[in-house]
């Protein structure tokens, strides 16, 4: 089942932050974190496991609760090169970590304006 | 290393023909995902082979859709008699066995008139 994305678009100047949302109705055993520019292929940002822990790249950091089945992104002190598609992509809590099979939410489109 | 490689870039095709379309993956990844992405999707889960292997197919793809990795290098997937829900961006992805992240390659652009 698809995981859902909150919000669908949102627009930031430059230095703003920005929190992005990925919910599911289904255990989930991992939460991963992509950012896709216009044109190129997905980058990979970061995978949350369940267990309820947070991670950080650079000044991009991520949450994953998982009683709630939900995670976040944040983006603190966001840089033009921020910008981007934003898409969670979820393992099933039965998977067993197998982490091929990811299933995508639809994407949060991200702008970052100076 | 060059990153995942998918070839071509683009194809227009025209209704009911054969096309083919090749991803070349990381080498030392064992793992090759086949996604399919639709203007403001996600991408969707195809098939992921293991070597070799093909592992699993998603029920999203019909018989029509047949894809391969001989000798668990590069891999092709072929569709037969394109329809035009059929058009899409096809992403190819690697992984290494036990690596949490994919490499994606940055797709195939499939137009069907």
């Amino acid at each position: 089942q698809q995981p859902v994305q909150s919000p669908q678009a949102v627009i930031l100047r430059e230095g703003e932050d920005a929190v992005i949302n990925c919910s599911s109705s289904k255990a989930l055993y991992s939460v991963h974190w992509y950012r896709q520019k216009h044109g190129e292929a997905p980058v990979f940002l970061m995978i949350l496991l369940k267990g309820g822990e947070q991670k950080g790249h650079d000044k991009i950091s991520a949450s994953f609760n998982e009683k709630k089945q939900q995670s976040s992104l944040y983006l603190t002190a966001s840089q033009l090169s921020y910008s981007g598609t934003y898409f969670c992509g979820t393992e099933k809590g039965d998977s067993g970590g197998s982490n091929y099979k990811l299933t995508f939410g639809k994407g949060t489109l991200l702008t970052v304006n100076p | 290393d060059t990153g995942v490689s998918q070839d071509p870039r683009h194809k227009i095709t025209k209704r009911g023909q054969n096309v083919t379309f090749r991803c070349d993956p990381i080498s030392e990844h064992n793992r090759l995902y086949w996604y399919r992405q639709t203007l403001g999707q996600g991408p969707e889960f195809l098939t992921y082979f293991q070597n070799e292997a093909q592992l699993e197919k998603s029920r999203l793809l019909s018989d029509r859709f047949s894809a391969e990795r001989p000798k668990g290098s590069f891999s092709t997937l072929e569709i037969q008699r394109t329809e035009q829900g059929d058009s899409a961006m096809y992403l190819c992805a690697s992984s290494e066995q036990g690596a949490f992240d994919y490499t994606f390659g940055s797709g195939t652009r499939l137009t069907v008139v």
